[in-house]
């Protein structure tokens, strides 16, 4: 099937820095990803909807300054966490959408600052 | 207000048993349901996907029923083997809008020896 990779799959920062998230599709083009965070034992939480070419559209509750979105390619979306703190500690998943019923997820990225 | 129920939200059986897993749905218009499954510190693998038509799908030891008119779907898992033990995730889509579906918060499944 479809393949998403994210990078890192680990990072480790200190209190106020900014971490980025790559999420690529590997052999296909996305016109939207999708990002996702997720506590530990809770289910995926939507954060915001990526689009090719177009500002992210963010879910109610989700800062746009602090999670910085940019799709800029059909195949690239990144995720900035700026200004990190310990409780955007989590767990961050991306998809891309191959079509209308299809999503495929990237493998995670675990994020922990100190 | 769209929601995904699952149950339970945990479960413990021994290896080479049978279980099945339990999704309620109120999405509406329904478009399709997908049950994935989660590693721990993975992302979602798809298992199976499901629209109006169908009731039944399996895939190897996974089969996957879906009940349209009650809006209920069951993973049924058979002869388990530790590689198992993950999350099951119930996720359903509407039609029509911007397509962002609906996640269920997750069977947490724990196959022991």
């Amino acid at each position: 099937g479809a393949v998403v990779s994210q990078h890192p799959s680990r990072v480790i920062c200190k209190s106020g820095t900014s971490v980025k998230i790559e999420c690529r599709s590997l052999d296909f083009q996305a016109t939207t990803m999708f990002w996702y965070r997720q506590f530990p034992k809770q289910s995926l939480m939507l954060m915001a909807t990526s689009n090719e070419g177009s500002k992210a559209t963010y879910e109610q509750g989700v800062e746009k300054d602090k999670f910085l979105i940019n799709h800029a390619s059909l195949t690239l979306s990144t995720l900035t966490v700026t200004s990190a703190h310990p409780e955007d500690s989590s767990f961050y998943i991306c998809s891309a959408r191959l079509n209308t019923d299809t999503q495929y997820f990237g493998p995670g990225t675990r994020l922990t600052v100190l | 207000k769209n929601q995904v129920e699952q149950s339970p939200q945990s479960l413990i059986i021994l290896e080479g048993k049978n279980c099945t897993l339990q999704c309620n749905y109120t999405v509406s218009p329904f478009s399709n349901l997908r049950w994935y499954k989660q590693d721990t510190g993975r992302g979602p693998v798809s298992l199976t996907i499901m629209t109006f038509s169908e009731n039944t799908k399996s895939n190897g030891r996974y089969t996957a029923t879906l009940d349209a008119d009650t809006k209920q779907s069951s993973l049924h898992i058979t002869a388990s083997q530790l590689s198992d033990s993950a999350s099951y995730i119930c996720v359903v889509s509407g039609r029509g809008g911007s397509y962002i579906p609906t996640f269920g918060r997750g069977t947490s499944l724990i196959v022991h020896p």
